[in-house]
């Protein structure tokens, strides 16, 4: 069955750096796009940006321009997203999510079905 | 961007009950609109996408509705597990944008 699994939680002090990973299973990682997408403490859910998984292009939502690094590793069907400069208010559950979208120029078909299990990252002094 | 707005934020119903949750668009985003339920401690799941077509599994009791700016969740006949918080999303244009969400609570 198709599945995403994300590695593990993550506490990190402010200014610093998180990597987090998504390693796809059960169809072909090239066909399909990466999304992620946070949820802050009781919020609600925020699109971060889309990856493809064919050739790489992304597009990244505006306010974490400069700060966010989506990329895949095809060898291992995973996908990773690195957030810089870590501020409190980016402390939230992290998901990736399989997007059937294929073109970074408009979008098409993004919806986000399966989800990973999210990646709890806390920003603490 | 496209600002995704819904009604009610929290919707009390009795089990067996109908259940009709709203999104509305800032503006028109043809049928590129999704709807993802989420339960406590668990990650969200596609309901629906293309405003209407139910996803893989996903019961007879879900339905949606609607194209342009407002769009429409039915459940048709509330079930205990179906309790939970719902958000559309447009996927019509950059930056993708979800809804605050509509819990649906036992009445």
């Amino acid at each position: 069955q198709v599945q995403l699994v994300q590695s593990g939680a993550e506490v990190k002090k402010p200014g610093a750096s998180v990597k987090v990973s998504c390693k796809a299973s059960g169809y072909t990682f090239t066909s399909y796009g990466i999304s992620w997408v946070r949820q802050a403490p009781g919020q609600g859910l925020e699109w971060m940006g889309w990856i493809s998984a064919y050739n790489g292009n992304t597009n990244y939502a505006q306010k974490l321009q400069g700060r966010v690094t989506m990329t895949t590793d095809t060898s291992t069907s995973t996908a990773y997203m690195e957030l810089r400069s870590l501020r409190s208010d980016d402390t939230a559950v992290y998901y990736c999510a399989r997007d059937p979208g294929s073109s970074h120029r408009s979008p098409l078909n993004n919806w986000f079905d399966p989800w990973g299990q999210g990646t709890l990252v806390t920003v603490s002094s | 961007e496209i600002v995704m707005t819904q009604s009610p934020a929290t919707l009390s119903v009795s089990p067996g009950e109908r259940a009709t949750l709203s999104c509305r668009a800032s503006q028109s985003v043809s049928s590129n609109l999704a709807w993802y339920q989420q339960k406590p401690g668990q990650a969200p799941r596609l309901l629906i996408y293309g405003a209407s077509t139910r996803a893989t599994g996903i019961p007879a009791r879900f339905s949606g509705s609607g194209s342009g700016t407002e769009f429409t969740l039915t459940i048709s006949s509330l079930q205990s597990e179906d309790f939970a918080v719902y958000y559309c999303q447009q996927y019509n244009n950059w930056p993708l944008t979800f809804g605050p969400g509509t819990k649906v609570d036992i009445k």
